[in-house]
């Protein structure tokens, strides 16, 4: 069974600082995928950012980059140049991408984070 | 906008009605997800299904849920006999494939439909 735990409470950073979003995974699947996703508070799922297990670099798009560290399972965000519009919940989800199996993405419980002015 | 489309985006019930949530996938997208969102929780999976194929159920409650996905129109999530403890939100998602092939596929969320019960 896959397992993402995020256990940080809830984050705060100053506009334009970098902070970093913790997510450990358990998995016994050798292919697999992360994801991280962003939910503002009016509801909405929004993606940001997909890591493979195979893949040898990490991923980034834009300010989000992934900071995936295979053998301590672990799969942080890292938001460069925070901006008031990333005040919101993140929460990381993990895929099994093995052929033959499903498809559906186990969550963790989410971080808040608060950017402050 | 071609992304997710859900409806209701909000739902009130009384207790022991039925509930019925709608969701459009991307067009193009023949693979659909539920999810359910307690308060304070994050997205738990509840049911995968391909046009008229249920692929998986595992995290449908055994009682009162179903699912379809017809060939044509959106996708139904249904509640039976709603209880107070089925208020939450339910997220549809969609992706092109289920597996990964050339590439991965990430799934994409509608906005959610939230469900109050009275």
């Amino acid at each position: 069974a896959q397992k993402i735990t995020q256990t940080q409470p809830g984050m705060f950073v100053q506009e334009k600082e970098a902070v970093t979003l913790d997510c450990t995974y358990d998995t016994s699947d050798p292919s697999y995928g992360l994801f991280w996703y962003k939910q503002p508070s009016s509801g909405e799922m929004i993606f940001l950012i997909y890591q493979g297990s195979y893949d040898q670099q990490n991923a980034t798009e834009g300010r989000y980059s992934l900071n995936f560290q295979k053998a301590r399972k672990s799969a942080n965000l890292v938001i460069s140049a925070s901006q008031l519009g990333d005040s919101a919940m993140y929460f990381c989800a993990m895929r099994d991408d093995n052929t033959g199996a499903n498809s559906k993405l186990t969550f963790g419980k989410g971080i808040t984070l608060s950017v402050r002015p | 906008n071609a992304g997710v489309m859900q409806n209701p985006r909000h739902l009130v019930r009384r207790r022991g009605q039925e509930a019925r949530l709608r969701c459009s996938p991307v067009k193009g997208h023949s693979h659909v997800y539920w999810y359910r969102q307690l308060p304070e929780e994050g997205l738990k999976f509840m049911v995968y299904l391909q046009k008229e194929n249920i692929i998986d159920e595992s995290g449908m409650p055994k009682e009162r849920f179903s699912a379809e996905f017809p060939k044509e129109g959106p996708s139904i999530l249904r509640i039976q006999q709603v209880v107070r403890g089925d208020s939450a939100a339910y997220f549809c998602a969609s992706s092109l494939r289920g597996r990964t092939g050339a590439g991965y596929q990430p799934q994409h969320f509608g906005d959610g439909t939230r469900l109050s019960i009275l």
